[in-house]
């Protein structure tokens, strides 16, 4: 099956630093990726959608400077929180459909990063 | 604004039993429907996916849709202890988006 990657899995950094996650398809290739942010007993906000080759598409409230996403490839997507905060602290889970093959709007999920911001 | 409505619960259901979730969305143009089992501090695993009207079954999972009422379910059939989770109700909103519902905590007790 289609196996999606996050590293790290979880992250500690104290207040105003930047902290990088990576998400990766290991066995298909993503033209498109998204970020999901998921707070305590919350479900999934959609943040952004990452595209391979071109810039991120952000949902409305979401600060595209603070949250900086780069598509490197078709097999990794990046997400900088940048000069993070505690109230960033979070579940951050990335998703992805194949860009090949499968049902065209199946999204297959990484396992998550839990940030915490001191 | 597109929404997804699921009943937050918590929804307990015996051992053996027949666990059923509920569903509802707003965007009559929705073609495709998920559902998630997302256990605590876990990401969201697909356990079915259903595009079209009536019935779709997987082992012991059920999805049902009908469009005409906007709804969507799925049925657990002989509950087991390891399905209890977080059941996240999806639908897309074109481009490959998914709009999520709230979730419904679902515990089977033994």
């Amino acid at each position: 099956g289609a196996v999606v990657s996050q590293h790290p899995s979880w992250v500690i950094c104290k207040s105003g630093t930047s902290v990088k996650i990576e998400c990766r398809s290991l066995d298909f290739q993503a033209t498109t990726m998204f970020w999901y942010r998921q707070f305590p007993k919350q479900s999934l906000m959609l943040m952004a959608t990452s595209n391979e080759g071109s810039k991120a598409t952000y949902e409305q409230g979401v600060e595209k400077d603070k949250f900086l996403i780069n598509h490197a490839s078709l097999t990794l997507s990046t997400l900088t929180v940048t000069s993070a905060h505690p109230e960033d602290s979070s579940f951050y889970i990335c998703s992805a459909p194949p860009a090949f093959g499968g049902s065209y709007n199946e999204q297959f999920f990484g396992p998550g990063t839990r940030l915490t911001v001191l | 604004q597109k929404e997804v409505e699921q009943n937050s619960g918590p929804l307990s259901v015996p051992e053996g039993a027949i666990a059923s979730l509920n569903c509802t969305y707003s965007d009559r143009g929705s073609q495709s429907f998920f559902w998630y089992r997302q256990y605590s501090g876990k990401s969201p695993e697909l356990i079915m996916s259903i595009y079209s009207n009536g019935d779709k079954e997987d082992g012991r999972f059920t999805a049902q849709l009908n469009k005409a009422s906007q709804y969507v379910s799925l049925l657990i059939r002989d509950s087991q202890p390891s399905d209890s989770a977080t059941y996240l109700c999806a639908v897309n909103e074109g481009a490959q988006k998914l709009v999520f519902g709230q979730g419904t905590r679902l515990t089977i007790n033994p």
